[in-house]
């Protein structure tokens, strides 16, 4: 079965613009949640996606938006790039999402986009 | 309010044991993810805890005491490949994620 992948690995934008990433969720899998990772801050949840809808979301401004098409990949766009944008982004899928109870929800996550804003 | 948290950081010697602590305020609880994640790569799944006590898997093993809201990550034997970051996550209404404690192996 394959992994979770995310394009690009690597990005480098200037402050101002804005950046489109991708994520291939595992097959089968209808849950996608995005994240971003910083050394000091840790993981920080931006949104997660289940079945083409937004389910929950983070404390992240507008500039941050995602969207999930019915195979289950997923897009996350940031406009406006500041400095402080610079982060690893992964994103992570599972069977049923991590929203409310239910049954075990192991998050599979992929390997992260690591962007850079000068 | 929600929140959860570990240390920054530990050191531990090759060979002996290390337990590194979680503690959660979440709204609703589920059950509590322990992570690992080596430098520059993706967190990998260690373990789940739903109910209290003492689950062992190999050299990890994990403890959740729901009604005082934490948890401990137990590594026995440590390894050099041990080095790396533990994440804990609690699992509410939304899955919370601690900063995570840097593991640092001495030989």
């Amino acid at each position: 079965k394959a992994g979770v992948t995310q394009t690009p690995r690597y990005l480098i934008k200037t402050r101002g613009q804005q950046v489109t990433l991708s994520c291939s969720p595992i097959s089968g899998h209808r849950s996608v949640s995005w994240y971003q990772q910083t050394p000091g801050q840790g993981l920080q949840f931006l949104f997660e996606y289940f079945s083409e809808t937004q389910r929950n979301k983070g404390n992240f401004p507008g500039r941050f938006s995602g969207r999930q098409f019915s195979n289950s990949r997923s897009e996350m766009n940031v406009s406006t790039l500041e400095l402080g944008d610079s982060a690893l982004y992964l994103c992570a899928s599972s069977s049923s999402g991590t929203s409310g109870s239910g049954p075990y929800n192991e998050q599979f996550f992929g390997p992260g986009t690591r962007l850079t804003v000068l | 309010g929600q929140n959860i948290d570990q240390p920054t950081e530990m050191t531990a010697t090759e060979g002996a044991i290390v337990q590194i602590n979680c503690t959660y305020q979440t709204s609703g609880f589920n059950g509590l993810f322990w992570y690992q994640q080596h430098a520059g790569e993706a967190p990998t799944f260690l373990s789940y805890n739903v109910l209290d006590g003492l689950e062992e898997k190999g050299r990890f093993s994990s403890f959740l005491s729901r009604s005082k809201g934490y948890s401990y990550l137990l590594l026995k034997e440590l390894q050099m490949k041990d080095s790396a970051s533990y994440l804990c996550a609690a699992w509410g209404y939304q899955l919370i994620w601690g900063a995570g404690t840097k593991l640092i192996i001495k030989p």
